[in-house]
């Protein structure tokens, strides 16, 4: 069993939808959770990083953590052609050697 | 700079060829890290470095890969003989810390690990 999964889609969704995208995750050591956005032929960009559980919310994105459901999600709101890209889950936790990733899911807005 | 700079951008080698890829992290940023995206997307950590230390190279296939990050000079992954499954795009990524907690300032730039643009090694 991976440590992070992530349905790999592909999604398509209408201009101006609610999209969210989601991981689940086994190991409870992880305490950071980031969200990377990957446009084809490029690398990750961070979109949302937190810590422990909780939300945040960063303009039309929103990030939420439930620790005691090891499950993370983005929303994304009034979703846009030009938020058409994977969408990669990553987590850590203190004393971890690196990022652990999901597998990406695979977003498209259609206009 | 504010960007982790990686060349070449395309590379294609014959199997059996050398391959070598260049990565110069962010200024600042202690931990450079290499990993290998496969199809489906799948990130497979490869290495990472504390400035010109190896941190942990559990990832890294020993027999035909090998990663240097030397004072003044980018970082650099090699891979001798290469073999067809090794088509990949290959992305260094920089950070303050290994779990992206920023050590510097809060801002949201200098969170997680920045990731350079990659390098598609195609094997033929």
């Amino acid at each position: 069993q991976k440590e992070v999964e992530q349905d790999p889609g592909p999604l398509s969704v209408p201009e101006g939808a609610i999209v969210s995208l989601n991981c689940t995750y086994s190991n409870s050591a992880f305490q950071y959770f980031m969200w990377y956005r990957q446009y084809s032929r490029k690398g990750p960009e961070l979109l949302m990083y937190t810590y422990s559980s909780g939300n945040k919310e960063d303009g039309r994105f929103t990030a939420q953590v439930d620790k005691s459901s090891k499950y993370i999600s983005l929303f994304i709101r009034d979703s846009q052609p030009s938020d058409s890209a994977t969408y990669l889950c990553a987590m850590s936790y203190t004393g971890a050697n690196n990022l652990f990733f999901g597998t990406g899911t695979r977003l498209t807005v259609i206009p | 700079g504010e960007e982790v700079a990686q060349t070449p951008k395309h590379l294609v080698r014959g199997e059996g060829q050398k391959a070598k890829l260049y990565c110069a992290p962010i200024k600042g940023h202690s931990y450079v890290f290499w990993y290998q995206q496969v199809l489906k997307n799948e990130f497979k950590f490869l290495i990472s470095f504390q400035n010109e230390n190896v941190f942990d190279e559990t990832g890294m296939p020993k027999e035909r890969f090998s990663a240097k990050c030397l004072p003044n000079s980018p970082c650099s992954l090699e891979i001798q003989a290469t073999k067809l499954e090794d088509s990949a795009v290959y992305f260094c990524a920089s950070s303050q810390s290994l779990e992206g907690q920023p050590r510097i300032g809060e801002n949201l730039a200098n969170y997680g690990y920045t990731f350079g643009s990659g390098t598609r090694l195609t094997v033929v």
